[in-house]
């Protein structure tokens, strides 16, 4: 079965890190694009971060120089590395996988994980 | 960063209608344009690529029109597993963004 499962999430003081984890089965992530995207409680959705099938790496403003997206071949799972972590980033994390799709190669999020939940709180 | 911008931002609805949402852009997206729905506590679901392509497993009375900076998903005949929140999103260009959503309700 194609998935992808999330995990990782939790309560987190402000300032502290924590490491998201988004095992892929059923396709190989590094042949994809990867992204994480996040949505706050009540709200929108918010993308994050995407990792390249040849490795390179993209991040939102809000979260650049203290999130890093990677993965792990052997694993076949994507991660995220998040640093000062701040009461703003309180959300909902999903994985992604950005697919190609159709003759046109159009890109969209065709397959999501079920969401891990970070709660960032004194 | 391209902003997208839905309206109304809710609608009530009954089942059997027939129900419009609209998605803008801030400049053009050409045909770079998805839909997606999310239902409460779960995670948003591929509706719409490319403007007008139906995903795989889509029912049919979804469908998706527009170019450039205005875009439409149109549902024929609403089922009770519709109502939900939906979500439009440009692929255009990096970053990649979404509307506010639009939740359609039960009348």
């Amino acid at each position: 079965e194609v998935q992808l499962v999330e995990s990782g999430g939790g309560l987190i003081q402000p300032g502290g890190s924590l490491r998201l984890s988004c095992a892929a089965s059923g396709f190989i992530v590094t042949n994809n694009y990867m992204s994480w995207v996040r949505q706050a409680s009540g709200k929108g959705l918010e993308w994050v971060s995407i990792i390249y099938s040849g490795g390179g790496t993209d991040y939102a403003d809000s979260v650049k120089g203290r999130f890093t997206i990677s993965r792990d071949t052997s694993e076949n799972t994507l991660y995220l590395q998040m640093n000062s972590l701040r009461a703003d980033d309180t959300a909902v994390y999903y994985c992604a996988r950005d697919g190609i799709l159709g003759t046109a190669r159009y890109d969209a999020f065709d397959l999501w994980g079920q969401g891990t939940k970070v709660t960032v709180s004194s | 960063d391209i902003q997208m911008t839905q309206s109304p931002s809710s609608l009530s609805a009954s089942v059997g209608d027939r129900v419009t949402i609209t998605c803008r852009a801030s400049q053009t997206v050409t045909h770079y344009l998805n839909w997606y729905q999310q239902t409460p506590g779960k995670a948003p679901n591929l509706l719409i690529y490319a403007a007008s392509a139906l995903q795989s497993g889509v029912p049919s009375r979804f469908s998706g029109r527009g170019s450039g900076t205005e875009f439409t998903l149109t549902i024929s005949g609403l089922q009770p597993e519709d109502f939900a929140t939906y979500y439009c999103q440009q692929s255009y260009s990096a970053p990649p963004t979404f509307g506010q959503g639009t939740k359609v309700e039960i009348k």
